[in-house]
Parts: structure tokens; C-alpha cells; sequence
């Protein structure tokens, strides 16, 4: 069974930085581009970034193109998320979630894990 | 980007009505690459459809996708209990992805 674990949010001011993390098991993550989506309360989704399952290939929404970087370890599973100069239309719910190989779309999702930019 | 716009914002649906909500892109979705999303409060998005028509592993078949270009409509015959929920779809043709805002179906 697939399992996407996030950890890494809390709170931070404005202008700080956070690094968030998504932990994968029950599949071979080498081989799966994966993804970040956020929720702002009581708001829609919205897409952040992407990898690809090597990690060479790297998409962003325009929202936090150079501020945040997205990067992976295959050797231990996991997907991180650097986030950089946060601000207040920040704070959401971060998940992480796969992308199915056959569907091409986002099959797979994490809780996610709150971050709070606020001073 | 693909700007998406989902219609209505909120649909007031009995138990055993049909409900149709519509997605709108701003151009067209390659490939018909649009997916359809229900969010229930408090849990993780769960993909419905993909492909504009196909049903995802374990969505009942009174859930349908049809579409193309740039309209697109999910529709659910019968509605049942655990099928209201917050319903978003979600182009993956072009970079970046893009989400809409969400159709809320409700109980009436």
C-alpha cells in the first residue's frame, strides 16, 4: 500500500524559511515523479511543484518559482520541499502526492502538514 | 497557465439526484489530460477521474467524466451519502498543473 508521510511544518515568519518533507513507502519512489499540493484554510488546491523520478527535471508554479526548490533522496525515499523568503499567502496545508506512471495524473496523496507564516 | 473554472461553487443536491458540475479551461487541455477530484473535510484529495473519462481505481460507476478541448463535466447518477464532498478538477496537459476552485455538493 502506498504511504505519503509529510513532517517539516510549523511556524515561521515572514521572510523565514522551512524545509518540509515527505517520507514514501510501499512503492519503488525511484520511479515515480512526485509532487507538491497546497491548501490554504478553508481553500482550494493548488499546485506547487514537481519532480522527476530521477531528479533532474524540477516544475513550479509561478506563485513560488525562485523562492522555493524542490529536491529528492531515492536512496531513502524521500521528497523535500525548501521553502524560501515565506509569506503570509504561504500558509497552507503542504501535501506531497505521486504520480501514477499509467494515469499520469496524481493518484497518490498525503495528509500533508501545516505551515503557518505569521509574526 | 491554464486558468480552470468550476461551476456551480455549491450544489444543493438530495440523496438519489444527479449531479452535473462543469469545468471551464481558459484553453485547451492537452491530450484531454483532466482529472477529477473528491475532498472530503479533514482527509487528502482522492482522484475520481482521469483522462476526462476514465474512473480511477474503486469510484463506483455512477461517477462519469465526458469532455474535451476545454469542457469538461463530471457527473454523479444517484448521489449517495458519502458522495457529497468538495469536487475539483485538475489539467495536467500543460506546465504547470492547474487546480480549480472547487464544486461543493451539499445536501439539500
Amino acid at each position: 500500500e502506498v504511504h505519503l508521510v509529510e513532517s517539516g511544518g510549523g511556524l515561521v515568519q515572514p521572510g523565514g524559511s522551512l524545509r518540509l518533507s515527505c517520507a514514501a513507502s510501499g512503492f519503488s519512489f525511484s520511479s515515480y515523479s512526485m509532487h507538491w499540493v497546497r491548501q490554504a484554510p478553508g481553500k482550494g488546491l493548488e499546485y506547487v511543484s514537481g519532480i522527476g523520478s530521477a531528479g533532474h527535471i524540477t516544475y513550479y508554479a509561478n506563485s513560488v518559482e525562485d523562492r522555493f526548490t524542490i529536491s529528492r533522496d531515492n536512496s531513502k525515499n524521500m521528497l523535500y520541499l525548501q521553502m524560501g523568503s515565506l509569506r503570509a499567502e504561504d500558509t497552507a496545508v503542504y501535501h506531497c502526492a505521486r504520480k501514477d506512471t499509467v494515469m499520469l495524473t496524481l493518484d497518490s496523496w498525503g495528509q500533508g502538514t501545516l505551515v503557518t507564516v505569521s509574526s | 497557465e491554464i486558468v480552470l473554472t468550476q461551476s456551480p461553487g455549491t450544489l444543493s443536491l438530495s440523496p438519489g439526484e444527479r449531479a452535473t458540475l462543469s469545468c471551464r479551461a481558459s484553453q485547451s487541455v492537452g491530450s484531454n489530460y483532466l482529472a477529477w477530484y473528491q475532498q472530503k473535510p479533514g482527509q487528502a484529495p482522492r482522484l475520481a477521474i482521469y483522462g476526462a473519462s476514465s474512473r480511477a481505481t474503486g469510484i463506483p460507476d455512477r461517477f462519469s467524466g465526458s469532455g474535451s478541448g476545454t469542457d469538461f463535466t463530471l457527473t454523479i447518477n444517484r448521489l449517495e451519502p458519502e458522495d457529497f464532498a468538495v469536487y475539483y478538477c485538475h489539467q495536467y496537459g500543460s506546465s504547470p498543473r492547474t487546480f480549480g476552485q472547487g464544486t461543493k455538493v451539499e445536501v439539500k
